[in-house]
């Protein structure tokens, strides 16, 4: 199993450019997170899903949108990139409930917005 | 909003020692969970506990829901122990607290 992996590992873009960051996991969970982390500060939710074809906000969603076609993929996308969107952003999934079931976490993507 | 303190927010210890980490709420919550970010930036859950205690192997954790903290306990330490430990909580809304870094000397 590779338990949740994330691509791409690195990426640098230029302010007002678009990506997407994708978000695998292989061990048939419900619920699927995207958390993104600052220099010095724990993480913060910015989107989750309950299940495949279901997306909600969490606690700073704005200039993100996701998507959740496949149970398996978790995919996250900037528009308009924002230098405030520099960051590293954590994929994580849980085989059930919101904050009740332990998070497996994938390895992280470094994003820098110039 | 729910806030949640970690102390200390920075600690050195000797391989071998022992050492207490503290996670305080503001509010009652539903769930909390300890997490390791180690020095490469992987995370890992280590407990999941609204209440009560749980213990693997050289880790424990106490959650005393009623006065609003948890514990994390790590004893005999290794090097391996090094990186950040968070507490989180989640009340509606999921809240990580800033973390305690953990340095552990050979």
């Amino acid at each position: 199993n590779a338990g949740v992996t994330q691509t791409p590992k690195f990426r640098v873009l230029k302010t007002g450019q678009s990506m997407t960051l994708l978000c695998a996991q292989d061990m048939n969970h419900e619920y699927m997170y995207w958390y993104r982390q600052d220099p010095g500060m724990g993480l913060r939710l910015i989107h989750y899903s309950v299940g495949e074809g279901t997306t909600a906000k969490g606690e700073v969603p704005d200039g993100y949108n996701v998507s959740r076609l496949k149970k398996q993929n978790f995919l996250l996308g900037l528009e308009s990139a924002a230098p405030s969107q520099t960051s590293v952003y954590f994929c994580a999934s849980s085989q059930q409930g919101y904050f009740s079931y332990e998070q497996y976490f994938g390895p992280g993507t470094r994003l820098t917005v110039t | 909003g729910i806030q949640v303190e970690q102390s200390p927010p920075d600690l050195i210890l000797q391989e071998g020692a022992n050492s207490t980490l503290r996670c305080n709420f503001s509010d009652s919550v539903n769930n909390l969970q300890w997490f390791h970010q180690n020095p490469w930036g992987q995370l890992i859950n280590l407990f999941y506990i609204p209440s009560g205690t749980k213990q693997n192997g050289r880790l424990s954790a106490t959650t005393v829901a009623t006065e609003r903290y948890s514990l994390l306990y790590i004893s005999s330490s290794q090097t391996t122990d090094s990186g950040v430990y968070f507490c989180a909580v989640e009340d509606d809304k999921i809240i990580f607290g800033k973390g305690t870094r953990l340095h552990i000397l050979p």
